[in-house]
C-alpha cells in the first residue's frame, strides 16, 4: 500500500526567505512522486515530478525537491519565497502496485508574509 | 493546448436534490479521473475511466453517485440524492500515459 504524510499542515515564511515543505512517503514499489500546487479557486498544477531518474528534481517557479530513498522523503524547497507562492501544496505518490493511482497527502498551506 | 474543462464552476443545492457535473478532458487523453476534495483534505479518487470503460470505481459511493463516459471523451458525474457531506470540490483530471495527470479547475458543490 502507498501513503503520503505531509508533516506540516501550515507553514508561514517571510517574503525572500527559504521555503521548506516536508513530505514522507510509503510505497511497496519504486514510486513516482509529485508536488502539486493549488491556488484559491484554481485547479491543481504540477510543480515537479520524480520518476526514478535524477534524485534532485527541478520544477517550475524556482521550486525543487530531493528524493531520499533512505529517509523515504521528498521535501519541497525554494531559496526565496514570493508573495505569489502563497497556496496549498500537495505531495503525491504513485506506484505500479496501485495501478499508478495517485495518493495525495493532506496538504500544506504556505503563507508568505510581506 | 486547451486544458481540462469543467462546468459548472459552482453549484448550490439542497439535500436530497440531484446534481450533475461535466468534464471535457484534454484532446487525446484516454484516461479520465474524477476526484472529490473535501475542505482541508487532499483529493480522493472516485472513479477512473480508460476510454469509455471503468478501470477503478472502488471509492465511488454507488448508492448515490454515478459516472459515465459514453463516447470515451466527455464525462458526467451525478449525485442523486445529495447529502450534506457531499459538499466538496469535484475535480476532473485526464492523462495520456496514466502517469502524469492534468487537472481541471473543479466544481465547488455546496449542499444545504
Amino acid at each position: 500500500a502507498q501513503s503520503v504524510t505531509q508533516l506540516d499542515s501550515h507553514v508561514s515564511v517571510s517574503e525572500g526567505t527559504p521555503v521548506l515543505l516536508r513530505c514522507n512517503y510509503s510505497s511497496s514499489y519504486s514510486p513516482s512522486l509529485f508536488w502539486y500546487v493549488q491556488h484559491p479557486n484554481k485547479g491543481l498544477q504540477l510543480l515537479l515530478k520524480y520518476t526514478s531518474a535524477a534524485t534532485l528534481v527541478k520544477g517550475i517557479n524556482g521550486f525543487e525537491a530531493e528524493f531520499k530513498k533512505s529517509e523515504t522523503s521528498f521535501h519541497l524547497t525554494k531559496p526565496s519565497a514570493h508573495m505569489s507562492d502563497a497556496a496549498e501544496y500537495f505531495c503525491v505518490v504513485s506506484d505500479r502496485g496501485a495501478g499508478n493511482m495517485l495518493t495525495f497527502g493532506g496538504g500544506t498551506r504556505l503563507m508568505v508574509k510581506p | 493546448e486547451a486544458g481540462v474543462a469543467q462546468s459548472p464552476r459552482y453549484k448550490i443545492i439542497e439535500k436530497r436534490q440531484s446534481v450533475a457535473f461535466w468534464c471535457n478532458p484534454i484532446s487525446g487523453h484516454a484516461t479520465l479521473y474524477w476526484y472529490q476534495q473535501i475542505l482541508g483534505q487532499g483529493p480522493k479518487l472516485l472513479i477512473q475511466f480508460q476510454n469509455n470503460g471503468v478501470v477503478d470505481d472502488s471509492q465511488l459511493p454507488k448508492d448515490r453517485f454515478s459516472a459515465e463516459r459514453l463516447k470515451g471523451v466527455d464525462s458526467t458525474l451525478k449525485i442523486q440524492p445529495a447529502k450534506l457531506e457531499d459538499s466538496a470540490v469535484y475535480l476532473c483530471a485526464s492523462s495520456f500515459n496514466r502517469r502524469e495527470q492534468y487537472f481541471g479547475p473543479g466544481t465547488r458543490l455546496t449542499v444545504t
